[in-house]
């Protein structure tokens, strides 16, 4: 069975800092995905970024990094020089090659002050 | 862009009442899910389907049901609704893919109370 798991419950931190989500999952697939979500207050899940398994080099989409240790079972999402938009919850999400489903954590919530 | 829609933003039942979620999505995608997101719970998957009246449980199934005659339409059912269904309801919709990085679209979720 696959599992992720965000040790996370709530994170601060101050704007134009940087921050670390961290997250950690569980699988026997030789192939699978992650993939990390941002959901603001109004709801919306917006799409991050991806990671395959057998991708040589860390996945980076503008200010989100994601620090994946396959040895470790780690997919940590990096955000850069953080914004006062960055404040909502973050999930990370996992599926395995044999099948469609998308499988989360239990989220982070982050703050970002000023 | 993709759109999934779901037709209620947010409900109030009645314990025992048979609910239904509706879920249209518009890019003709095979893969259609239901979670429900619960504080401190993240993201649960009720069901998943991948074709048309094709259906696999998810990891929270019981108390719910779902129906896909229609590949762009995913319903969701409470036969009976109970106090503890009350939940935000998430609508998402992908093009298979497996392990690629096809991701995967939500909704706007369904906000239901069970009174």
């Amino acid at each position: 069975a696959q599992k992720i798991t965000q040790t996370q419950p709530g994170m601060f931190v101050q704007e134009k800092e940087a921050v670390t989500l961290d997250c950690t999952y569980d699988t026997s697939d030789q192939s699978y995905g992650l993939f990390w979500y941002k959901q603001p207050s109004s709801g919306e899940m917006i799409f991050l970024i991806y990671q395959g398994s057998y991708d040589e080099q860390n996945a980076t989409e503008g200010r989100y990094s994601l620090n994946f240790q396959k040895a470790r079972k780690s997919a940590n999402l990096v955000i850069s020089a953080s914004q006062l938009g960055d404040s909502a919850m973050y999930f990370c999400a996992m599926r395995g090659a044999n099948t469609d489903k998308l499988i989360f954590g239990t989220g982070t919530r982050l703050q970002v002050f000023p | 862009d993709v759109k999934v829609t779901q037709s209620s933003r947010y409900l109030v039942k009645r314990t025992g009442e048979k609910v239904f979620l509706e879920c249209v999505q518009d890019m003709d995608h095979e893969n259609m899910f239901w979670y429900r997101q619960d504080p401190g719970l993240g993201l649960r998957l009720i069901y998943f389907s991948y074709d048309v009246k094709m259906k696999e449980k998810g990891d929270i199934p019981e108390g719910y049901s779902v129906s896909r005659e229609k590949k762009e339409r995913f319903s969701l059912i409470l036969e009976s609704a109970s106090t503890n269904q009350t939940s935000m309801y998430l609508c998402a919709s992908s093009t298979r893919g497996g392990a690629g990085g096809n991701t995967i679209y939500f909704g706007e979720g369904s906000w239901l109370t069970v009174v």
